[in-house]
């Protein structure tokens, strides 16, 4: 994941809103991801955006993509202690095989 | 269908011995991916398949690691002579041409002693 970087921790109060950041370095990425690991399970696909978007809205969830500065950022409102778990940004360059990077993930803690 | 399936999900093993993992994707979906994590990591490529046929190989896969796809349905990963420094979570992941997404199992986790 050196490609994609990540802080590795986020602690915020249940109700409040979080936000996760992402920088990633190549240029040429197509398509951005965030996906969500609880303990013990695999990685579920949460939202993903096309590198020619600026925003995508998801219920709860937003993502913004700044690609000037490639960064990308998933917010997620009304924040709730099932939402605890590891994030991962990820990008792939798209083409035949979409084969993503991912950054080593943030660990989301919510408390009461 | 009930996504993707990896069996076993734990396996331990003594250095030196050669573990096969199996891995079973959504049935529609002709892409499979092989992936590594390793603690406080993200997942790592390692390899990927269409259909039947083995189209890229990341440089982590040493030659101890062989994949195979023989029917383009389920996989197999088979480690050779474990090391240490195998002990990961072994993820599989399966996609359709074209889609953007792809959908995880929960993953086989290694444990080399």
């Amino acid at each position: 994941g050196e490609d994609v970087e990540q802080s590795l921790f986020l602690s915020v109060r249940e109700g409040d809103s979080s936000v996760i950041n992402c920088t990633y370095t190549d240029s040429s990425s197509t398509y951005l991801y965030w996906y969500k690991q609880e303990p013990g399970a695999g990685l579920q696909l949460l939202t993903y955006i096309f590198s020619n978007m600026d925003m995508k809205q998801d219920q709860r969830l937003t993502v913004l993509l700044n690609k000037k500065d490639k960064h990308l950022s998933l917010r997620i409102a009304d924040t709730q202690t099932g939402d605890s778990a590891i994030y991962f940004c990820a990008e792939s360059m798209g083409g035949g095989s979409y084969i993503p990077t991912f950054g080593r993930g943030t660990s989301l803690i919510v408390h009461p | 269908d009930t996504g993707v399936s990896q069996d076993p999900r734990h396996k331990i093993t003594k250095r030196g011995q050669n573990v096969t993992f199996r891995c079973d994707p959504i049935s529609e979906h002709n892409r499979l991916y092989w992936y590594r994590q390793t603690l406080g990591q993200g997942p790592e490529f390692l390899t990927y398949f269409q259909n039947e046929a083995q189209l890229e190989k990341s440089r982590l896969l040493s030659d101890r690691f062989s994949a195979e796809r023989p029917k383009g349905s389920f996989s197999t990963l088979e480690i050779q002579r474990t090391e240490q420094g195998d002990s990961a979570m072994y993820l599989c992941a399966s996609s359709t041409i074209g889609s953007s997404g792809y959908t995880f199992g929960s993953g086989t986790r290694l444990t080399v002693v």
